[in-house]
């Protein structure tokens, strides 16, 4: 049964640092990609970034808004993706969500982010 | 980047109707289309993947069709249970992976 768990979130002040994770299990996690996505409160559902595998050359994409800030990584010998998060704005709160799609798409339970001064 | 317009942005229907809900993509993603049920404090719940595949264990009343840019998903007889907001989201090709705006249903 493949299973997503994050975690890593909490407050933190604006401008400051803070790393999630997400564990994998059930699958083969090294050969697929991995996927952030957030949802602020009371909004809509939006992708953050993408890892590839390792064998696609663990390619990286980001939206516009995080472009810059946020960087995704893996390590396939522990089944985790990392989203770090640097320069966090109020408007970074959200829970975040990893996921990845097979023959379909599974999600996390979310952890969240809150960012405040 | 792909734009997902999903309409309506809510409805309200008796218990028993059938509810439509109807999602357009800015160009053509073949049937690279996931329908998902979200309640409050809870991750999204994939319902339909592949434009039309009911997910393992979800209800037979959920159901989703179309291809290309045009798709709809529709609740053949709404229950109480299936109060919540309603997204659907494309995966064709590259990232980023977009979602509509989502449709909040409630019952009369």
């Amino acid at each position: 049964e493949v299973q997503l768990v994050e975690s890593g979130g909490g407050l933190v002040k604006p401008g400051r640092s803070l790393r999630l994770s997400c564990a994998a299990s059930g699958f083969a996690f090294d050969i697929y990609a991995m996927n952030w996505f957030r949802q602020a409160p009371g909004k809509g559902l939006e992708w953050v970034g993408f890892i590839g595998s390792k064998r696609y050359g663990e390619t990286t994409e980001y939206a516009a808004s995080v472009k810059g800030r946020f960087s995704i990584s893996r390590d396939d010998s522990k089944g985790i993706v990392y989203l770090q998060m640097n320069s966090l704005r109020p408007e970074d709160t959200a829970v975040y969500y990893c996921s990845t799609r097979q023959q379909k798409t599974y999600w996390g339970q979310g952890t969240l982010v809150a960012v405040s001064s | 980047d792909i734009q997902m317009t999903q309409s309506p942005s809510s409805l309200s229907a008796s218990a028993g109707d059938r509810v439509t809900i109807t999602c357009q993509a800015s160009q053509d993603i073949r049937n690279y289309l996931n329908w998902y049920q979200q309640k409050p404090g809870k991750a999204p719940k994939l319902l339909i993947y592949d434009a039309s595949t009911l997910e393992a264990g979800v209800p037979s009343r959920f159901s989703g069709r179309g291809s290309g840019t045009d798709f709809t998903f529709t609740i053949s007889s709404l229950q109480p249970e299936d109060v919540a907001i309603y997204y659907c989201q494309q995966y064709d090709n590259l990232p980023p992976w977009t979602f509509g705006q989502g449709t909040r249903v409630e019952i009369k």
